[in-house]
C-alpha cells in the first residue's frame, strides 16, 4: 500500500520556469490538498479539492495551479516559478471531506524540496 | 481568525526525561486538535488528534496530549524522551471545513544522550 506518493522528490528551477509537483494516492480518498512548508512558518494550505473536478484555493494559491480530474491525482503547477516559491511541497490526503466536519485524518507524502534561483 | 501558536521554537532535553510542547490555538467553535510529528527528510505523521470526549487523548509512541479549554491549549507530553523522538512537532487545528489544518510554526526537539 503506497499512501500519498510525491515526485519528484527534488528540483531545481530558475525563475521563470514552469513545472509540475506530482501526487498520487491509492486509498481512493475524496479529499486531497497541497501544503507548503516555510522554516518558522509551519504548513501553510495552497489549494485543495473534495473530489474530482472541484478544487478551491487554501491561504497561499497565488502562483500555483491545480487540477482534479481523477480521484488519485492532484498535480499541483508553478506557471511562472519565482524564489519565494522555494520551500518544501507537501501533498496529503483524507478519506472523505464532510463539510464544516474538519475531522478526517490527513495522510501525507514525504514531501517535493523545490529551489527557484 | 484560526490560529495555532507554539511558544517554543527549539526545545532540548537529556534522553530519559520528560517531556512538554506546548500548543495554543485560536477558533471559535469546538476546535479538532491534532499533534504530527516530522523526522528529518520525512512526511508528518499523525502523534495523536482530539474530537471531543476524554480532554486527555493517548497516541502514539508513548505520547499523550490534554485539551484544557478554558486555556485554549493542547499540549503534548512524554513522561521519558528517547533519542528516536529528535524531530519536529506540529501542532494544528481543524479550520471547520473540509479538513483544511491550520498548523502551528512547529517546535523542533533535540534530545541530548
Amino acid at each position: 500500500n503506497a499512501g500519498v506518493t510525491q515526485t519528484p522528490k527534488f528540483q531545481v528551477l530558475k525563475t521563470g520556469q514552469s513545472m509540475t509537483l506530482q501526487c498520487a494516492q491509492d486509498m481512493n480518498h475524496e479529499y486531497m490538498s497541497w501544503y507548503r512548508q516555510d522554516p518558522g512558518m509551519g504548513l501553510r494550505l495552497i489549494h485543495y479539492s473534495v473530489g474530482a473536478g472541484i478544487t478551491d484555493q487554501g491561504e497561499v494559491p497565488n502562483g500555483y495551479n491545480v487540477s482534479r480530474s481523477t480521484t488519485e491525482d492532484f498535480p499541483l503547477r508553478l506557471l511562472s516559478a519565482a524564489p519565494s516559491q522555494t520551500s518544501v511541497y507537501f501533498c496529503a490526503s483524507s478519506p472523505t471531506a464532510p463539510r464544516y466536519s474538519g475531522a478526517n485524518v490527513l495522510t501525507f507524502g514525504a514531501g517535493s524540496r523545490l529551489t527557484v534561483l | 481568525a484560526q490560529s495555532v501558536t507554539q511558544p517554543d521554537i527549539h526545545i532540548t532535553v537529556s534522553e530519559g526525561a520528560s517531556l512538554e510542547l506546548r500548543c495554543n490555538y485560536s477558533y471559535g467553535a469546538t476546535p479538532y486538535l491534532f499533534w504530527y510529528v516530522q523526522s528529518p527528510g520525512q512526511g508528518l505523521q499523525l502523534l495523536l488528534k482530539y474530537f471531543s470526549g476524554d480532554t486527555l487523548v493517548q497516541g502514539i509512541k508513548g505520547f499523550e496530549a490534554e485539551f484544557k479549554r478554558s486555556q485554549s491549549s493542547f499540549n503534548l507530553r512524554k513522561p521519558s524522551v528517547h533519542w528516536s523522538d529528535a524531530a519536529e512537532y506540529f501542532c494544528a487545528v481543524g479550520a471547520g471545513g473540509y479538513n483544511k489544518l491550520i498548523f502551528g510554526a512547529g517546535t523542533r526537539l533535540a534530545v541530548h544522550p
